[in-house]
């Protein structure tokens, strides 16, 4: 495609509720991550994939939070027993090489999906 | 553990000006520093991309310049404009793959 793109936009759930993020990279991208932003503050990394597998997932806050790449394209990142502080705008970001030790890997950005836990 | 500190936090100048956006990192071994920048309700744009062999890189109006000794990135706008109002981030790809993103600095062109 055109650019990185995430669905839903928006989404707003309620406490102890099950929600999935989808992130759609560019065509052809072999690398995948995954942040999450709060108001004022910088994209957090969450996890990254290269291909079909987690090569980093270490910033994951905890096992309520997974991430899948099953056909090394689309991404789903699952939250389960949500809790409003996991409330921040989540990030997809693509890029054509991430592999390890490389350089000059410019991250394409996704336009996020705002989640609200109620 | 490697932290990224962007400073000013925010800035607002008069149209036409030269102005620097500065970052800073703690770890020097990254294997780059990229300069990002988000408008509101927006994802990320990359504006330009240092690899850790460089000194800088220019697009445009915009120079990066990248000191990794000292753990240090400037970004250099020339001849500001509003449309140059936005948040301006800073981040360093570290291990590889993960990558480590300041705050962000906020900058206001004023017309």
């Amino acid at each position: 495609g055109a650019g990185v793109s995430q669905t839903p936009s928006n989404k707003v759930t309620e406490k102890g509720k099950y929600v999935e993020l989808r992130c759609d990279p560019i065509s052809g991208h072999t690398a995948l991550y995954w942040y999450r932003q709060s108001l004022g503050q910088g994209p957090e990394f969450l996890i990254y994939f290269q291909g079909t597998g987690a090569a980093d997932d270490s910033g994951l806050p905890n096992d309520r939070f997974f991430a899948v790449r099953p056909e090394g394209s689309v991404s789903t990142l699952k939250i389960q027993r949500t809790e409003r502080g996991d409330s921040a705008v989540y990030l997809c970001a693509s890029s054509s090489l991430g592999l390890a030790g490389a350089t000059g890997d410019t991250q394409y950005f996704g336009p996020g999906t705002r989640l609200t836990v109620l | 553990k490697q932290e990224v500190t962007q400073i000013p936090a925010a800035l607002s100048v008069p149209e036409g000006e030269n102005l620097v956006l500065n970052c800073s990192f703690t770890d020097s071994a990254i294997y780059n520093l990229q300069w990002f920048r988000q408008d509101p309700g927006k994802g990320l744009t990359s504006l330009l991309l240092i690899q850790s062999s460089q000194r800088e890189q220019t697009s445009g109006r915009l120079n990066a310049s990248l000191d990794k000794s000292s753990g240090r990135s400037t970004l250099y706008i020339a001849a500001s404009q509003p449309g140059d109002s936005a948040t301006y981030l800073c981040a360093v790809s570290t291990g590889g793959f993960k990558t480590i993103f300041g705050a962000g600095t906020r900058l206001f062109v004023k017309a």
